[in-house]
């Protein structure tokens, strides 16, 4: 059982926006950086977004990151196919990292 | 290229030990903090451990805390994790990963493939 929250899955057409919620408390997101990782089918995980809204050299500007309060959020504009994966916020919690409980994106 | 390479994964019974090696190259190695998370096949990520740059610093979850020891060799550019008393729950893939500075708490920006761990009789 996570202390972050996240929807089992999300789901979208080629080309739409979707959005995924990780959701928190004052004692993690409220004052810790978040961080997202996505993870293909059968592959390792990769860092997508860190320091709440940053992406890393060859992450496509498709995806954003944004936090507010308690509460982070993944935006995934102009939908691929190859975005259809796993997505895992998570932040530093006294020293203690926690991973959400993941997010599986999937591409109608 | 940075590169994570892990080994030692394999079959071990209920209370016995295990220690993982993830060789790292590619990159200074005792300039960046590095992790072990796991993930329960079919399952979410969990976070292990991590220790600092110098290898002074580690953190540990409740789950394995006083049972795995992390520790690095900078002059081997290697990470190991040294897994006693050893749990059917602790069955997992064991990933290695790197942060981009010497503080544990920060960024996972390169992660190894993974190595299997089986605890069962």
């Amino acid at each position: 059982q996570s202390v972050l929250t996240q929807p089992p899955s999300a789901s979208g057409t080629p080309g739409q926006r979707v959005t995924i919620s990780c959701s928190g408390s004052s004692s993690n997101i409220g004052s810790n950086y978040v961080y997202w990782y996505q993870q293909l089918p059968g592959t390792a995980p990769k860092l997508l977004i860190y320091r709440n809204n940053q992406r890393p050299s060859g992450v496509p500007d498709r995806f954003s990151g944004s936090k507010s309060g308690t509460s982070a959020s993944l935006a995934i504009s102009g939908l691929r196919s190859e975005d259809e994966a796993d997505y895992y916020c998570a932040v530093w919690d006294d020293s203690l990292k926690v991973f959400g409980p993941g997010t599986k994106v999937t591409v109608l | 290229e940075v590169q994570l390479l892990e080994s030692g994964g394999g079959l071990v019974q209920p209370g016995g030990s295990l220690r993982l090696s993830c060789a790292a190259s590619g990159f200074t190695f005792s300039n960046n903090a590095m992790s072990w998370v796991r993930q329960t096949p079919g399952k979410g990520l969990e976070w292990v451990s991590s220790i600092s740059g110098g290898g002074g610093t580690t953190f540990y979850a409740d789950s394995v805390k006083g049972r795995f020891t992390i520790s690095r060799d900078n002059s081997k550019n290697t990470l190991y994790l040294q897994m006693n008393s050893l749990r059917a729950e602790d069955t997992a893939v064991y990933y290695c990963a790197k942060s981009p500075s010497f503080t544990p708490l920060d960024a996972f920006d390169i992660w190894g493939q993974g190595t299997m761990v089986t605890v069962s009789s």
